[in-house]
């Protein structure tokens, strides 16, 4: 069953703390994404890998950090430094980077900071 | 500046209606459009893709359109259901070499029974 996951699907923090999304795909897409969507925005890009140990930041990289390390996962770390980190983080995979090719989408993680 | 602008921001019909979404844009130069279905909470799905040279394309009920001389397309539903109520996103990739998509912020469509 081939697709792309995001855990959990609800996560509650305290201000202060770190902490990571987990996006993982069994497509075989050499390229992974995360957005970050806020109510009545368009999704907004956060980071982009186009291949394993290669990611480039987006349009709002600050406060947040990835790693891709393995083709098929991109886990986002969300740092004390983001000002506004509560929102709804997609993450998407595509054959390659170049914006030709469908973006799939996970189900979403809504993060919860307080 | 590359923006993509969608319209109406939300839209109430009644179940078998038809609507039709706008969707107009400055990316450039241009490689393709999409669009997405979103339900609430979840990731958005693709309906269909344009290229340059394409000017309709159908999904079952969903037919979108695309003037590449304008930049405008428009998605037009067909005898809506109660399940059609959701986001839909209009997304336009530049043809950059790298990547570059933008996203619009979603046109809201409720279907009532």
């Amino acid at each position: 069953d081939g697709g792309i996951t995001q855990s959990p699907k609800y996560l509650f923090r305290k201000e202060g703390q770190n902490v990571t999304l987990s996006c993982e795909q069994n497509l075989n897409h050499d390229a992974m994404y995360w957005y970050r969507q806020d109510p009545g925005q368009g999704l907004r890009l956060i980071y982009y890998s186009q291949i394993v140990n290669d990611f480039q930041k987006g349009d709002i990289a600050e406060g947040y950090s990835v790693s891709r390390e393995k083709k098929e996962s991109f886990p986002l770390t969300v740092t004390s430094a983001q000002k506004n980190p509560t929102a709804f983080y997609l993450c998407a995979s595509s054959l390659s980077g170049t914006g030709a090719y469908e973006q799939y989408f996970g189900p979403g993680t809504r993060l919860t900071v307080t | 500046k590359n923006q993509v602008e969608q319209s109406p921001q939300s839209l109430i019909i009644l179940e078998g209606k038809n609507c039709t979404l706008q969707c107009n844009y400055t990316v450039s130069p241009f490689s393709n459009l999409r669009w997405y279905k979103q339900d609430t909470g979840r990731g958005p799905v693709s309906l269909t893709i344009m290229t340059f040279s394409e000017n309709t394309k159908s999904n079952g009920r969903y037919t979108a359109t695309l003037d590449a001389d304008t930049k405008q397309s428009s998605l037009h539903i067909t005898a809506s259901q109660l399940s059609d109520s959701a986001s839909y996103i209009c997304v336009v990739s530049a043809n950059t070499g790298g990547f570059k998509t933008i996203f619009g912020a979603g046109t809201r469509l409720f279907v009532k029974a």
